[in-house]
């Protein structure tokens, strides 16, 4: 299975500033990466797929990068609607896996 | 408005049997592969299983081979996961998911999730 690891699991940021959230795969899923967002006791949404490509309806301030092993989100000018929980999810082979997960805090 | 809702879930006790559903709306249910991922303490975001838009391929993750059965009605915008044998580490909120694409495994459509537990 491809393991799926993200840093930091925890990360305290204020309003306004830009965080930047890591995800490693244990193997080269090419761009085929998923980034979630969840909310307390909510479904996650999806916000970005093929590492880079925002999903229809989700603010320009999240952006995606990467490719073969190692990817970034990064949220711009954080809002007081982005503190959550953040995943990556890699589909590029069976079974198709979800990091741990990285939870943003208000500082 | 498009979504999906999810129901059967509730408390049964180790090797005991349920049955989950989901049912969409808002949308042509039977044109999408839809999926069951769930989240449980132990194992966080686990994807469950698949099934394509028209029944006729299924897969399963680790978690659920041999003991689920994923299944859909489109004729009634339904989705279902059969689960039986149940252990404590199944314990968890099960979601039902909808794939963007054809067997893409990227999930752009969620329900709001129905709480399994599994205890004695």
């Amino acid at each position: 299975d491809i393991q799926m690891t993200q840093s930091p699991s925890t990360l305290s940021a204020s309003v306004g500033d830009r965080v930047d959230i890591t995800c490693r795969a244990s193997q080269s899923i090419n761009s085929w990466l998923a980034w979630y967002q969840q909310k307390s006791g909510r479904a996650p949404d999806l916000l970005i797929f093929k590492a880079s490509r925002l999903e229809s309806g989700v603010s320009s301030r999240f952006s995606g990068s990467g490719s073969g092993t190692e990817f970034n989100l990064t949220i711009s000018s954080l809002q007081p609607d982005d503190f959550a929980t953040y995943y990556c999810q890699q589909y590029n082979a069976y079974p198709y896996t979800f990091g741990q997960g990285t939870k943003l805090e208000i500082k | 408005e498009v979504q999906l809702v999810e129901s059967g879930g509730g408390l049964v006790k180790p090797g005991g049997s349920l049955r989950l559903s989901c049912t969409g709306s808002g949308f042509t249910f039977g044109s999408f592969s839809m999926n069951w991922v769930r989240q449980t303490p132990r194992r966080g975001l686990e994807w469950v299983a698949s099934i394509r838009s028209g029944g006729n391929y299924i897969f399963y993750g680790d978690s659920g081979k041999g003991r689920f059965t994923i299944s859909r009605d489109n004729d009634k915008g339904s989705l279902y996961l059969q689960m039986s044998n149940l252990r404590p580490e199944d314990t968890g909120t099960y979601f039902c998911a909808r794939d963007k694409g054809i067997a893409v495994y990227l999930f752009d459509l969620w329900g709001q999730g129905t709480l399994v537990t599994v205890s004695s």
